[in-house]
């Protein structure tokens, strides 16, 4: 079945660091690929997506590139702020799986001022 | 105001006893989902809705039912509550059509002692 490997935490960052979180995924079909966000005390919200091979998501200094060749979303910032420290999901959905959405295990990200 | 909200966010009960948890949006979205979330384990989907008499069993739906009142309403009940059961509970929205980008409460910490 369909699933989807992240890098486990936590991340430990200065401020002003360059930030990569790793994902790669296994899937059936052709998926669109997703990061979501989860700051402390709140729920997820929809950091960006990419729904086609070599598209680039993009949001809040953030970015990711489908990559079919390699099978991976990875997450990147140039610059990370103390505000950015949260729990970051990678996350795929196809139709195989009755758009559902298949979740990484969550990447803990501290930044340190 | 929040767009989904959940009832209660922090309960301690007792193995055996029966719990309810809620969830309500504003949204206007008609699927709606329930998860939990465990350290390391990612999100895990419990239940989900399309619409008020369309109900589908999740990944880990043992253990758990629900009920949807409304098109704004979705609970989750513990029937019979037991330890391994400790853990966040999230409730979700989504727009038919657009079912990946989910919107979330704040979810509820559940502790069975």
């Amino acid at each position: 079945g369909d699933s989807v490997t992240q890098m486990e935490g936590p991340v430990t960052l200065s401020e002003e660091a360059f930030l990569t979180i790793n994902c790669t995924y296994t899937a059936t079909g052709y998926p669109s690929l997703f990061w979501y966000v989860q700051y402390p005390g709140e729920g997820l919200q929809l950091l960006l997506k990419a729904t086609k091979a070599d598209d680039k998501g993009s949001n809040k200094g953030f970015e990711a590139t489908y990559r079919k060749e390699t099978t991976s979303f990875h997450l990147e910032k140039g610059s990370v702020q103390v505000s950015d420290s949260a729990v970051y999901f990678c996350a795929l959905s196809e139709r195989d799986s009755n758009y559902q959405l298949i979740w990484g295990a969550g990447t803990k990200l501290i930044i340190k001022p | 105001d929040a767009d989904v909200t959940q009832t209660p966010r922090n309960r301690i009960t007792k193995t055996g006893k029966r719990i309810m948890l809620e969830c309500s949006q504003t949204k206007g979205h008609d699927r709606m989902y329930w998860y939990r979330q465990d350290p390391g384990l990612g999100l895990r989907l419990i239940y989900y809705s399309f619409d008020v008499k369309d109900i589908n069993k999740g990944e880990i739906s043992d253990g758990y039912s629900v009920s949807r009142q409304a098109q704004a309403k979705f609970s989750l009940s513990l029937e019979s509550a037991i330890p391994n059961q400790t853990a966040l509970y999230f409730c979700a929205t989504a727009r038919r059509g657009n079912t990946d980008t989910q919107y979330f409460g704040p979810g509820t910490r559940l502790t069975v002692l």
